[in-house]
């Protein structure tokens, strides 16, 4: 149980477009799902907090209007990063946790963007 | 703000052999949660403590919350190759369920 998938797990794209990630709890269903974005050989790096039917709240020196977050459902948060430049280029994980149950993230596989 | 440090950074292990790495966080915390990512892969849950001074075990991984709930330990016993990865330990923020990852600990077996 307790599965989180990320769509899509890749993605290389031209500077200048906008790149959209979905964050889905497949078996549960979330109260709050977190963005984070891990460079090489670094922690994670919490970007936002995603609460379903609210607005995200941002950390400190993150972009809201370049990271736009949108929690359509208690299973669903999606991530876009608008107007990529490679300076975004990242992995960035998406984590949920349970309605019901301990407050433990469950991590999704990731998706790796390269802005080119 | 809360920080949460890992020691050591990086760790390079005999196959066989014993290891332990610990993290330690500015701030009393309610709970110690530690994760697993493998190169490539996303952090998995690996288990959370709670009570001050709580041991934990999951076979060769042997979990420890300080009695301060300010600091926590893993020991792995006789690495195995399997063991490669990153260990993160994490607490919960004041407010919310927000978490603040350590640094985390690499870990590299050499067979």
């Amino acid at each position: 149980g307790a599965v989180v998938s990320q769509h899509p797990s890749r993605v290389i794209c031209k500077s200048g477009t906008s790149v959209k990630i979905e964050c889905r709890s497949l078996d549960f269903q979330a109260t709050t799902m977190f963005w984070y974005r891990q460079f090489p050989k670094q922690s994670l790096m919490l970007m936002a907090t995603s609460n379903e039917g609210s607005k995200a709240t941002y950390e400190q020196g993150v972009e809201k209007d370049k990271f736009l977050i949108n929690h359509a459902s208690l299973t669903l948060s999606t991530l876009t990063v608008t107007s990529a430049h490679p300076e975004d280029s990242s992995f960035y994980i998406c984590s949920a946790t349970p309605l019901v149950g301990p407050e433990t993230q469950y991590f999704g596989p990731g998706t790796r963007l390269l802005v080119l | 703000g809360q920080q949460v440090m890992q020691i050591p950074q990086y760790q390079h292990v005999q196959e066989g052999e014993d290891f332990t790495t610990y993290c330690n966080s500015s701030t009393t915390l309610s709970n110690i949660q530690w994760y697993k990512q493998r190169p490539g892969g996303h952090p998995v849950f690996l288990i959370q403590l709670v009570k001050s001074g709580e041991v934990k075990k999951q076979k060769r991984l042997t979990f420890q919350f300080g009695e301060a709930k300010k600091n926590s330990s893993l020991h792995i016993t006789a690495t195995q190759t399997t063991d490669v990865g990153t260990y993160f330990c994490a607490g919960p923020r004041a407010a919310g369920n927000k978490l603040t990852f350590g640094g985390g600990t690499r870990v590299l077996v050499k067979p």
